[in-house]
């Protein structure tokens, strides 16, 4: 019953540092996405990905890369860290017709950049 | 371009109150849909409703129910007899027909008071 995984948890990174988020889902969904949350901004789409091989940018791309290599797994690196990149990371994933059922979350990566 | 305003960022009330959030939702849209989630302090993100545009009807699940106006573009939020387990951030979103980039509010602080 894993649903969507995210590591790390936690994570503090000094500015120009480089690291990726993992993210694993195992409902077979074609949809995945990556979300950051910032107080009194709700959560703002970075990236998504309808299917292995296929991503496209979200509202708040830049900084961020991502890659599609299987269905399961949708990694999000951050290739020189900086400290407007603190912030609450959730990965998220649907299936459904259209892809428009319920977005499941993983339990989101708290990153700090100092 | 989509956008969810949650006008109340925070509201504050007495258990067994009953409680409404808004959501205005604007959409150039004729099919689209709308969520709602949950955020308790523990940080997760908890799928709550679902609504297509095509469906009017007002839903009720046990103390929560959902009035969707389409001529407002609203898709307000009631909680009946409002329990400190509904302390949490509720955010609503709007999803266009194809689901992929689906837009979130800034979320509404509730806190029930004992």
């Amino acid at each position: 019953n894993a649903g969507v995984t995210q590591t790390p948890k936690f994570q503090v990174l000094k500015t120009g540092q480089s690291m990726t988020l993992q993210c694993a889902q195992d409902m077979n969904h074609e949809y995945m996405s990556w979300y950051r949350q910032d107080p009194g901004m709700g959560l703002r789409l970075i990236h998504y990905s309808v299917g292995a091989g296929i991503t496209d940018q979200g509202e708040v791309p830049n900084g961020y890369n991502v890659s599609r290599s299987t269905t399961e797994d949708f990694p999000l690196r951050l290739l020189s860290a900086a400290p407007s990149q603190t912030s609450v990371y959730f990965c998220a994933s649907k299936g459904g017709l259209l892809n428009t059922g319920e977005l499941f979350f993983g339990e989101g990566s708290r990153l700090t950049v100092l | 371009a989509q956008k969810v305003t949650q006008a109340q960022t925070e509201i504050s009330v007495v258990e067994k109150e009953d409680v409404t959030l808004d959501c205005v939702y604007e959409t150039r849209d004729t099919t689209y849909y709308l969520f709602w989630y949950k955020q308790p302090p523990s940080g997760e993100l908890v799928f709550l409703i679902r609504r297509n545009s095509f469906d009017e009807q007002n839903e009720i699940s046990g103390r929560y129910s959902w009035n969707f106006q389409k001529s407002t573009s609203s898709f307000n939020f009631t909680i009946t007899a409002s329990q400190v387990v509904d302390s949490a951030v509720y955010f609503c979103a709007l999803g266009p027909n194809a689901g992929n980039m689906l837009t979130f509010g800034g979320g509404t602080r509730l806190m029930v008071k004992p």
